[in-house]
């Protein structure tokens, strides 16, 4: 089952932050995000699992809620450099050690001076 | 070189032309993934191998055949494909088993079927 991400496109001014969600009607184990700027390939952010072991960007912080089944990606004092489609992904087996993803539609984000 | 790397970067092929995608990993991983990404539509996963077995074939037509010679390569053979096959098929690589883990997508082969 695929993921739901919202809002579907954001954009901001430079030094504002975005939130970035991502949901599933399915139980999560874990969450993967991504970043990919156009005509080039999806970058790895971090990676959430279930029980609160993250693992990614200096810069980027998120949230796993479990019981909602949700996860949010934080971006504070947006760069330019923050300007892609960031997709989350889901892990059908749980165990975060694969490549293996159900991703979502993606989130468009657009930062401008 | 290092990382993943996809050939060609852009493809155009008739419906009735045979080609081949080609990714090659420097990561040393064990699994690798071929992956489609139309206009508009979320990545989907198409296949993916560990240790040169193919362990998912999500659905995919016969049209597309994907061969694992050995765990850096992995190629995608083309026939008899629609212009719906027109996207980005982008191959991926991770280290399966250990962990936890990221993959690591190569920049993709830009295919449009005419």
């Amino acid at each position: 089952q695929q993921p739901v991400q919202s809002p579907q496109a954001v954009i901001l001014r430079e030094g504002e932050d975005a939130v970035i969600n991502c949901s599933s009607s399915k139980a999560l184990y874990s969450v993967h995000w991504y970043r990919q700027k156009h005509g080039e390939a999806p970058i790895f952010l971090m990676i959430l699992l279930k029980g609160g072991e993250q693992k990614g960007h200096d810069k980027i912080s998120a949230s796993f809620n479990e019981k909602k089944q949700q996860s949010s990606l934080y971006l504070t004092a947006s760069q330019l450099s923050y300007s892609g489609t960031y997709f989350c992904g889901t892990d059908p087996y749980g165990s975060g050690n694969t490549g293996k993803l159900i991703f979502g539609q993606g989130t468009t984000l657009q930062v401008k001076p | 070189e290092t990382g993943v790397t996809q050939t060609p970067r852009h493809l155009v092929m008739g419906m009735t032309n045979k080609k081949s995608l080609k990714c090659e990993q420097h990561l040393g991983h064990n699994a690798m993934y071929w992956y489609k990404q139309s206009a508009k539509k979320p990545l989907e996963l198409m296949f993916v191998y560990n240790f040169k077995e193919q362990t998912e074939n999500n659905s995919v037509p016969s049209r597309f055949s994907p061969e694992c010679p050995n765990s850096s390569h992995l190629f995608l053979h083309l026939h008899t494909l629609q212009p719906e096959d027109s996207a980005l098929y982008l191959c991926a690589s991770s280290q399966e088993g250990t962990g936890y883990t990221e993959a690591f997508f190569g920049q993709g082969t830009r295919l449009t079927v005419v």
